[in-house]
C-alpha cells in the first residue's frame, strides 16, 4: 500500500490563484520529496525537504513539513496554466521511495 | 544535473514475446536502481530494488521470473518484461541514485502496450 496520502485527490484553479496539496504519510522518514508529472511523461523532481527541515521555498513553490503530524503540504503560487499536471509526494525511507496518490492540478487560462 | 536515460520510450508487443527495458545514469554512476511501474491515473508502485553486482529485491506481490532485473554496472540496469500480456502493459519508469543521501534522478518512462 502507499505511504503517502494526498489531499485534495484534484484541484482545478483559474490561473494567478495560489495551490496547495498536502500529503500524509504514515512511518518515520529520512526525507520528503515533491514531483510533478505531465500526462503520460516521466516525473520531475521539484523539492526535497529532510526530516529536520520545516519549510523549503523554489521559486514559486513552498514545501512544508510537520513531522509531529506526519504531514508535508506543496503551495505553488502565482499558478500558470503550465503548471498543469499530477503532483506526487514520496517519502524516502531507508533508501526506498514510497509515492503518495498524487493531486491532478488543473489551472484554467 | 544528473540524467537518467530509458529506451524505448514506447513499445508495442505481442501476447507472449518478452521485451527489455534499458535504464541508463548518463553522467553518474548509481549504486541502486529502482524500478516503478504506473497505471493509467494512478501512483508510481515500486517494483523492485537493485544494486549493482547483486540481486534485485523485489517487492511483495512482483513476480521475479516475470519481470527480470539485471543491473550490470553502475550505469545500466535492464527489466525485462517475460511472457508478456495485456494485463502487463503499462508505464515502467527507472531511477537512478549515487547512494543513499542522494536524491532518486527518474527516466522518462517506457510505456509498454502489449497487444
Amino acid at each position: 500500500s502507499q505511504q503517502g496520502e494526498e489531499d485534495p485527490q484534484a484541484l482545478s484553479i483559474q490561473e494567478g490563484e495560489n495551490a496547495t496539496m498536502n500529503c500524509s504519510y504514515k512511518t518515520s522518514i529520512n526525507n520528503l520529496q515533491w514531483y510533478r508529472q505531465n500526462s503520460g511523461r516521466g516525473l520531475v523532481h521539484l523539492i526535497l525537504i529532510r526530516s529536520n527541515e520545516r519549510e523549503k521555498h523554489s521559486g514559486r513553490l513552498r514545501v512544508t513539513l510537520d513531522t509531529s503530524k506526519k504531514s508535508s503540504s506543496l503551495l505553488i503560487t502565482a499558478s500558470r496554466a503550465a503548471d498543469t499536471a499530477s503532483y506526487f509526494c514520496a517519502t524516502d525511507d531507508a533508501g526506498k521511495s514510497t509515492f503518495g496518490d498524487g493531486t491532478t492540478l488543473t489551472v484554467k487560462p | 544535473g544528473a540524467v537518467v536515460s530509458q529506451h524505448p520510450s514506447w513499445v508495442i508487443c505481442k501476447s507472449g514475446t518478452s521485451v527489455k527495458i534499458e535504464c541508463r545514469s548518463l553522467d553518474f554512476q548509481a549504486t541502486t536502481m529502482f524500478w516503478y511501474r504506473q497505471f493509467p491515473k494512478q501512483s508510481l508502485m515500486l517494483m523492485a530494488t537493485s544494486n549493482e553486482g547483486s540481486k534485485a529485491t523485489y517487492e511483495q506481490g512482483v513476480e521475479k521470473d516475470k519481470f527480470l532485473i539485471n543491473h550490470a554496472s553502475l550505469t545500466l540496469s535492464t527489466l525485462t518484461v517475460t511472457s508478456a500480456h495485456p494485463e502487463d502493459s503499462s508505464f515502467y519508469i527507472c531511477s537512478a541514485r549515487r547512494g543513499l543521501v542522494y536524491e532518486q534522478y527518474f527516466g522518462p518512462g517506457t510505456r509498454l502496450t502489449v497487444t
